[in-house]
């Protein structure tokens, strides 16, 4: 149980043009949803922490024109990243909770890699 | 805030040996804390957690962890390493933020096991 979805696995697109990431908690109902990025060989940073039907909290740092987040029902999450640019390339993983957050695990995404050209 | 510290971004191990990861954390409440693998070009899977009771706490594959309060440690173990336990394996522990409760993570450390 307790398996998330995240598509695509991997996309490259040109520079300027926007990429649509989804998240989908496949057998539970997702209180909250987290997005983060991760950079080759290191942790995860938290972009954004998502809930159901309400706007998505980012972390400083993050812009969120940039990395628009939509949280349209319990078990879907999207992360668009608008006019994107080479310095985005990396790789997105999405992950869901359900219950209590802080003792919950988190259930991940496979992730997706974004290359940007 | 809550913080996570790994030592040793690497650890090597011979296929048979004892794996020992280790992780401290910072904190001023009672922590929440978790391990999690990340295999090649996929997500994070949780493999084990400590919340309340049990200072050791039994995961999946054979991986055990145990909660010391007074070392403020929450080391990871396995007593043989087998070829497929090679990954990267990040230590979690549960925060209070802005945006409510979320999980920081350590650095990671990769571990390899040599044949």
């Amino acid at each position: 149980g307790a398996v998330v979805s995240q598509h695509p696995s991997w996309v490259i697109c040109k520079s300027g043009t926007s990429v649509k990431i989804e998240c989908r908690s496949l057998d539970f109902q997702a209180t909250t949803m987290f997005w983060y990025r991760q950079f080759p060989k290191q942790s995860l940073m938290l972009m954004a922490t998502s809930n159901e039907g309400s706007k998505a909290t980012y972390e400083q740092g993050v812009e969120k024109d940039k990395f628009l987040i939509n949280h349209a029902s319990l078990t879907l999450s999207t992360l668009t990243v608008t006019s994107a640019h080479p310095e985005d390339s990396s790789f997105y993983i999405c992950s869901a909770i359900q219950g209590d957050v802080a003792v919950s695990p988190l259930h991940f995404g496979n992730g997706t890699r974004l290359t940007v050209t | 805030a809550q913080s996570v510290t790994q030592l040793g971004s690497h650890v090597s191990v011979s296929e048979g040996a004892l794996v020992l990861l280790r992780c401290n954390y910072s904190s001023s409440v009672p922590p929440y804390l978790f391990w999690y693998v990340q295999y090649p070009n996929q997500g994070l899977q949780l493999l084990l957690k400590y919340t309340t009771g049990a200072t050791l706490v039994k995961g999946i594959n054979g991986f055990e962890a145990e909660f010391k309060k007074s070392e403020t440690s929450f080391h990871l173990t396995k007593p043989s390493a087998h070829m497929s336990d090679a990954a990267e394996y990040f230590c979690a522990v549960s925060d209070i933020g802005t945006g409510g409760f979320k999980t920081i993570f350590g650095a990671g450390t990769r571990l390899f096991v040599k044949a």
